[in-house]
């Protein structure tokens, strides 16, 4: 597996408390991503990074923010988490840009979110 | 709209038998199409992917996939299930980060 870690890997949170979840890789990759997972809708870009304090929004940005300060961690933050942010949170990560080559993404193990 | 898609909800097979797992295309430019597994409570693993080339690719652990630009498919493939073969799959095309919304397979003794 490639040197991906989340933190935590189960969270239970209320709505309305702020949440931050950690992707840390050891591959030294220029290009992180965030995903959630749904049933019915695989897998969503939330956001994702081009390198240190370098992002852009994915197809489901809306109450999420991310930071980069290291090219090692990503974070993921849910400034006001709501119940339909209840998802499992996947980073992935790649040597290359998505749009430039064809490199393959690697995935963390997850992060299963569960907002009341 | 750019899209990929999984028809189908879950793919039923017997151990032994050859497996199919479909997915179709809609995407301007690069059709760039990646196959991934996901076992239980892990992150997505690369099965295989078709940059250019030859319309048959070939990838990790006996799968392959055709690519036919007419019927803009990427269907998975396996000549002979294994029980293990059970997992979640999903087809993506990386230009531009999308993914289907998967296809659960499973392998009956």
């Amino acid at each position: 597996d490639a040197g991906i870690t989340q933190s935590p890997r189960h969270k239970v949170t209320e709505t309305g408390t702020p949440v931050t979840l950690r992707c840390h890789q050891t591959e030294n990759h220029r290009y992180m991503y965030w995903y959630r997972q749904d049933p019915g809708h695989g897998l969503r870009l939330i956001h994702y990074s081009y390198g240190v304090k370098d992002t852009d929004k994915g197809e489901v940005s809306d109450g999420y923010s991310v930071s980069r300060s290291k090219t090692e961690d990503f974070l993921l933050t849910l400034e006001s988490a709501t119940s339909s942010q209840t998802s499992v949170y996947f980073c992935a990560i790649s040597e290359y840009s998505h749009g430039k080559t064809t490199d393959t993404q690697y995935f963390g193990p997850g992060t299963r979110l569960t907002v009341l | 709209a750019q899209s990929v898609a999984q028809p189908e909800d879950q793919v039923n097979v017997a151990e032994g038998n050859p497996l199919t797992v479909k997915c179709t295309y809609s995407v301007s430019g690069n059709p760039y199409l990646f196959w991934y597994v996901q076992y239980p409570n892990r992150g997505l693993q690369f099965l295989l992917k078709y940059i250019t080339g030859d319309n048959l690719v070939k990838g990790s652990y006996g799968f392959e996939a055709e690519f036919n630009k007419s019927q803009t498919s990427f269907h998975l493939k396996k000549p002979s299930a294994l029980v293990s073969d059970s997992a979640l799959y999903f087809c993506s095309n990386t230009d531009k980060l999308i993914f289907g919304t998967g296809t659960r397979l499973q392998v009956f003794p």
